[in-house]
C-alpha cells in the first residue's frame, strides 16, 4: 500500500510570499526522499532530495526539512513565482534489500501549487 | 542533451489491440522504470529493469509486458488484457545505487478510441 501522503491537495498562495508543502510517511525504513516537480503533460522533474541522516537541506529557493521523529517532509519555496505553479510530489525510497538496486519509488499523491497574482 | 525520450506523446488505441510505447535513455544510466499516473494520482510502478535482458514487475504490472534488448531502451506494451489502459504513461531512469534520483521524461498520453 501507499507510504507516502501529504495533507493538502491544492495549496494556493500569493506570488512572492514563501509555500510550505507538506508530505507524511509512514515507513520508518525508508532513508531517502525526493522532492518533485511536475507541470502539466509533463514529466516530474527532480527538485531536491535528502537522506534520512540529515534534517535539512537547501536549494536554490528551496529548502527540504526532515523529521524522522515524526515521519514528516517539508518542501519550502522562497519568494514563489509564477513559474512555480505546478503538482509537488514527495518520493519515498527504500532499496532493496538483496541487493541495494532500485526497485522505484513510492509517491503521494500531489499537492497542486497555485500563484495568486 | 542528455536525457529520456517517449514517444509518442499521444496513443490511442482500439479495443483488443497491443500498442507499444517507447521510452529511450542517453544517460548510460542501468535502471528504467515505467510508472503510470491516473488522473489526481500519485504514480504507480508498473515494472522495472535493473540490467539488460532481465526486468521486474512492480505493483501494477498485470496487462502489461516489457523487454530490456539494450541498455538504452525500455519499452512498454499494453496489451489488450489491460482493460482500463487510459492514463498517463511515465518512463524513468537512474543509476544503479541507493539513494539516487530517478529522472523521467515527458510521458505517452494513451487513450481508448
Amino acid at each position: 500500500g501507499e507510504s507516502v501522503g501529504l495533507h493538502l491537495p491544492t495549496l494556493s498562495v500569493q506570488e512572492g510570499d514563501n509555500s510550505i508543502i507538506n508530505c507524511a510517511y509512514s515507513n520508518s525504513a525508508s532513508d531517502y526522499f525526493i522532492w518533485y516537480k511536475q507541470e502539466s503533460g509533463k514529466g516530474p522533474q527532480f527538485i531536491i532530495d535528502i537522506r534520512s541522516n540529515m534534517d535539512k537541506r537547501q536549494g536554490q529557493r528551496v529548502t527540504v526539512l526532515l523529521n524522522k521523529t515524526v515521519k514528516h517532509l517539508s518542501l519550502q519555496i522562497a519568494a514563489t513565482q509564477p513559474g512555480d505553479s505546478a503538482v509537488y510530489f514527495c518520493a519515498e525510497f527504500r532499496a532493496f534489500l538483496s541487493g541495494g538496486g532500485a526497485d522505484g519509488l513510492t509517491f503521494g499523491k500531489g499537492t497542486h501549487l497555485i500563484i495568486q497574482p | 542533451d542528455g536525457g529520456i525520450t517517449q514517444s509518442p506523446k499521444y496513443l490511442f488505441r482500439k479495443e483488443g489491440q497491443n500498442v507499444t510505447l517507447s521510452c529511450e535513455q542517453n544517460l548510460n544510466h542501468d535502471a528504467m522504470y515505467w510508472y503510470r499516473q491516473d488522473p489526481g494520482q500519485g504514480l504507480r510502478l508498473i515494472y522495472y529493469s535493473q540490467i539488460v535482458n532481465d526486468f521486474q514487475k512492480g505493483d501494477i504490472a498485470e496487462g502489461y509486458s516489457v523487454s530490456r534488448e539494450k541498455k538504452e531502451s525500455f519499452p512498454l506494451t499494453v496489451t489488450s488484457a489491460q482493460k482500463n489502459p487510459t492514463a498517463f504513461y511515465l518512463c524513468a531512469s537512474s543509476i544503479i545505487s541507493a539513494n539516487q534520483p530517478q529522472h523521467f521524461g515527458d510521458g505517452t498520453r494513451l487513450s481508448i478510441l
